[in-house]
């Protein structure tokens, strides 16, 4: 099963851009890399996914590179409300359709 | 589109008693998954349900046990309840096929006395 290693915090300031590093060395072929956000008390948040190259949504943009051994989640402009759990997953058949959660990279937002 | 939703979204049960969870999958979805999580940790895969069945279960005890309705709709049931299980449980729906993206409900707080 592949694993995912992510820095455990981050610390950045209103208006930064923000990029968290997700390593996964020995991910699957067919498996995709998937982002969640996660707010205290609450359920984990699709953010993106992505396979290789960019993806960009409204959220946020997720770099893969050509050897898809690590990715890079991209917060444009963060706001206070961006502080949270950011969880980095490679999803797919080699789990077949179990989650595999780490310990995640908690983003903390100053003012 | 509705969304994942979860009930109830707090719950107080005290040692040896049981507990059952609900869970509405999103529409257009077939599979459900539960998840526990611990306060600091990350959700813990608890067993996944496709067509009634159960499909694919993590390293949780059989007082863990589940079902899924026709309509996609599942229960998680935890019976002789250990201080240990309290936790936020998490309920994910997705579609078989595909990239399987899986959503979450805001989960149910439970908490054993």
């Amino acid at each position: 099963l592949a694993k995912t290693t992510q820095p455990i915090s981050m610390d950045s300031y209103e208006g930064q851009e923000v990029n968290i590093t997700c390593s996964h060395n020995n991910i699957a072929t067919n498996d995709y890399i998937t982002w969640y956000q996660q707010f205290p008390s609450q359920g984990p948040r699709f953010i993106i996914q992505g396979y290789k190259t960019k993806v960009t949504n409204e959220v946020a943009s997720l770099f893969i590179p050509a050897d898809r051994k690590s990715s890079t989640l991209s917060l444009p402009r963060v706001s206070l409300s961006d502080t949270a759990v950011y969880y980095c997953l490679a999803t797919g058949s080699s789990n077949t359709g179990k989650l595999i959660f780490g310990q995640g990279t908690t983003l903390q937002v100053k003012p | 589109e509705t969304g994942v939703t979860q009930s109830p979204t707090h719950l107080i049960k005290t040692r040896g008693q049981q507990v059952t969870l609900r869970c509405s999958s999103q529409s257009g979805h077939n599979t459900v998954s539960w998840y526990q999580q611990a306060l600091g940790q990350g959700p813990q895969f608890i067993f996944q349900y496709y067509r009634e069945e159960e499909n694919g279960r993590g390293n949780f005890p059989p007082r863990f046990s589940g079902l899924q309705f026709p309509n996609y709709s599942s229960e998680l049931n935890v019976n002789a309840l250990e201080l240990d299980d309290s936790a936020l449980y998490l309920c994910a729906s997705s579609q078989r096929g595909g990239r399987e993206t899986q959503y979450f409900g805001p989960g149910t707080r439970l908490l054993v006395l």
